[in-house]
């Protein structure tokens, strides 16, 4: 079974800052997706970025950035420039590829909570 | 376009009163997931739908948790008696099946369930 780990229950960064969240997981399978999701307090979740397993290159969505290291299974998010709005917890999550049997379901992290200090 | 509509958005019952979350996914979207998000944790599915069909409920008690998705469209989310450790939020997902495979799922904002 797939486990995603994360192991910062909390950070956080002062605003304009740079902060990276850290994410492990553990997989036998090689296809495969990689998600950072946003869940501000009371509000719903949203993804913030996604990485292909396939894609050697680090995804890249305006000031949020991954670092994906495909042999260590280990997939960062950092945040440029940090805003009061990019407060929220955080979590990391895999999905199997099209081709697998578990290519529907989300495994989640805890979570990290993230606070944006003005 | 309108997101995944869940309500209520908050409900406090006393235990072994029975409870029900409803949920309206993106128009569309043939897919429908209810996860259970406990405090501190990540979300866990319960159940999946593709269509009107629960594909996927291995992860649901079923003692005393049920769900229907009548036309494929709406889903309700049921728990009779509630226990204190039911207290969690309730999140609904959907998303578009293609013969590709699973595409994104977009979140609704979950309903807080709080047994006393």
């Amino acid at each position: 079974a797939q486990t995603v780990t994360q192991s910062q229950p909390e950070m956080s960064v002062q605003e304009a800052e740079t902060v990276t969240l850290s994410c492990t997981y553990d997989t036998s399978e090689s296809d495969y997706y990689l998600f950072w999701y946003k869940q501000p307090p009371s509000r719903q979740m949203i993804l913030v970025i996604r990485q292909e397993a396939y894609k050697q290159q680090n995804a890249t969505e305006n000031r949020f950035s991954v670092n994906f290291q495909k042999a260590a299974k280990s997939f960062s998010l950092k945040i440029s420039d940090s805003q009061l709005g990019d407060a929220a917890m955080y979590f990391c999550a895999y999905k199997g590829g099209n081709s697998g049997g578990s290519n529907y379901k989300l495994t989640f992290g805890k979570g990290t909570l993230l606070t944006v200090n003005p | 376009e309108a997101g995944v509509v869940q309500s209520p958005r908050y409900k406090i019952i006393e235990k072994k009163q029975p409870v029900a979350f409803w949920c309206n996914p993106i128009s569309g979207h043939n897919t429908l997931y209810w996860y259970l998000q406990n405090l501190g944790q990540g979300p866990e599915l319960l159940i999946r739908y593709e269509n009107e069909e629960a594909v996927d409920d291995s992860q649901l008690p079923k003692d005393r948790f049920s769900a229907e998705r009548l036309k494929g469209v709406d889903s309700t989310l049921k728990i009779q008696p509630a226990e204190l450790g039911d207290s969690a939020v309730y999140l609904c997902a959907s998303s578009f099946r293609t013969q590709a495979g699973y595409n994104e799922q977009f979140f609704g904002p979950g309903t807080r369930l709080t047994v006393l």
